[in-house]
């Protein structure tokens, strides 16, 4: 079944550790993928966004993605993580006009 | 950014009731409102698009009785879980595209639905 796949469920780190999230689609054709952040107990906001153009994107917080076509990966980076970090990390990937589909989720901890 | 509010926040309510969760887009309007379902530790899975002034679109699986949507107005949709059983409890999330444009989604805070 077509999908995205988000390779770790939960990820630990140190403070100004390098992340690295991998995310995975199946889908063919063209695609619009994100990346959303959960704060505890908050909702969901876009980190960024790929579209067209630059496969590199920078997103806010100091985080970006890389879009990868041979490999249908966007994987999520930050150089340097922050306790404040701590969330949960969705990619989503939009087919056509409104079919958004979502990863299973990547929860991040950072220890100060 | 864009706001969207959703009510309540969380419901508790017995076996065969029925709840309604509002959807509200507080500072734009949206023609298109999304219904996201999030189970624990798993992701967010589409429900449904509610439309403005038209039937809902349903996903395949998804129960048209068991979930009505109603899109009254440009503001607001509402998901009503109609004789809800335990099955029924997760995490219910809506979105909204804002600025005409249906790549920016912004989310509400989502509802929590526990059935007894």
């Amino acid at each position: 079944a077509q999908s995205v796949s988000q390779h770790n469920h939960h990820v630990i780190l140190s403070e100004a550790a390098s992340l690295e999230l991998g995310c995975n689609y199946s889908y063919g054709g063209t695609v619009n993928l994100f990346w959303y952040v959960q704060y505890p107990g908050q909702h969901l906001q876009l980190l960024l966004k790929y579209f067209s153009g630059d496969p590199l994107v920078k997103g806010i917080k100091g985080f970006e993605a890389e879009f990868i076509k041979s490999k249908f990966s966007f994987n999520l980076r930050k150089p340097s993580v922050q306790w404040s970090d701590t969330a949960e990390y969705f990619c989503a990937v939009l087919r056509g006009n409104n079919d958004m589909r979502f990863g299973a989720g990547t929860r991040l901890t950072v220890k100060p | 950014g864009a706001v969207v509010s959703q009510h309540p926040s969380w419901v508790i309510c017995k076996s065969g009731t029925s709840v309604k969760i509002e959807c509200r887009s507080l500072d734009f309007q949206a023609t298109t409102m999304f219904w996201y379902r999030q189970f624990p530790k798993q992701s967010l899975m589409l429900m449904a698009t509610s439309n403005e002034g038209s039937k809902a679109t349903y996903e395949q699986g998804v129960e048209k009785d068991k979930f009505l949507i109603n899109h009254a107005s440009l503001t607001l949709s509402t998901l009503t879980v109609t004789s809800a059983h335990p099955e029924d409890s997760s995490f219910y999330i809506c979105s909204a595209p804002a600025g005409g444009t249906k790549e920016t989604q912004y989310f509400g805070p989502g509802t929590r639905l526990l059935v007894l």
